[in-house]
């Protein structure tokens, strides 16, 4: 079975430029999780997807991040303007979304993005 | 609200001697635990989880943790290291109603001598 796929691997930008990353979920998995892992911290949640709704954004920066997922399989987070404290890894999360919250979340390799 | 604290940013063993990193968490209502793993370059590994049922819960690659209420803790644990558990490890915490929302740690790396 294949994993969660997330390209590109790595990005480096300067800042005010955008930027995007896109997340493959595994097959058949309802829900998918973005995460901002800065260096030397754990993992932050960024945004959740059940199929193409949103289900927490709360720690999303709005004014300069988005996100999607269409037709509740492929999603992109976008980043316009980048600044320099967003330089991180992106991870992309998928969880069946059945089990409730004791479903186990898959991760993607990451996308370390760098802002110049 | 939920928060973890790991003991320790770095830990350090022989191979053979035994792994614990330490894990507490704060929880307005019960928990949910679990602990990943993150290998170089690469996307975090669900090593074992606490959901409901016995306190003590059996992983991959033979590590363990037990939930201890009283304690607020949630140990991870393995008798004998191998040089392929050198990683950085991850607790996090969920509450038990709702959507899965997993709060992590900051990470505790695991540096294993020959």
């Amino acid at each position: 079975e294949a994993g969660v796929a997330q390209s590109p691997r790595y990005k480096i930008i300067e800042k005010r430029q955008s930027v995007a990353f896109w997340c493959n979920p595994i097959s058949g998995h309802a829900t998918l999780y973005w995460y901002q892992q800065i260096l030397g911290q754990g993992p932050k949640l960024l945004i959740q997807f059940q199929n193409n709704g949103v289900v927490d954004d709360s720690q999303l920066p709005k004014d300069r991040f988005s996100a999607e997922r269409l037709k509740g399989v492929d999603s992109t987070l976008k980043i316009q303007p980048a600044k320099l404290e967003d330089s991180a890894v992106y991870l992309c999360a998928s969880s069946l979304g059945t089990g409730g919250n004791t479903d186990t979340q898959y991760f993607g390799p990451g996308t370390r993005l760098t802002v110049l | 609200a939920q928060s973890v604290t790991q003991l320790g940013s770095h830990v350090s063993v022989s191979e053979g001697a035994l792994v614990l990193l330490r894990c507490n968490y704060s929880s307005s209502v019960p928990p949910y635990l679990f602990w990943y793993v993150q290998y170089p370059n690469q996307g975090l590994q669900l090593l074992l989880k606490y959901t409901t049922g016995a306190t003590l819960v059996k992983g991959i690659n033979g590590f363990e943790a037990e939930f201890k209420k009283s304690e607020t803790s949630f140990h991870l644990t393995k008798p004998s290291a191998h040089m392929s558990d050198a990683a950085e490890y991850f607790c996090a915490v969920s509450a038990n109603t709702g959507f899965q929302k997993l709060v992590f740690g900051t990470g505790t790396r695991l540096l294993v001598s020959p």
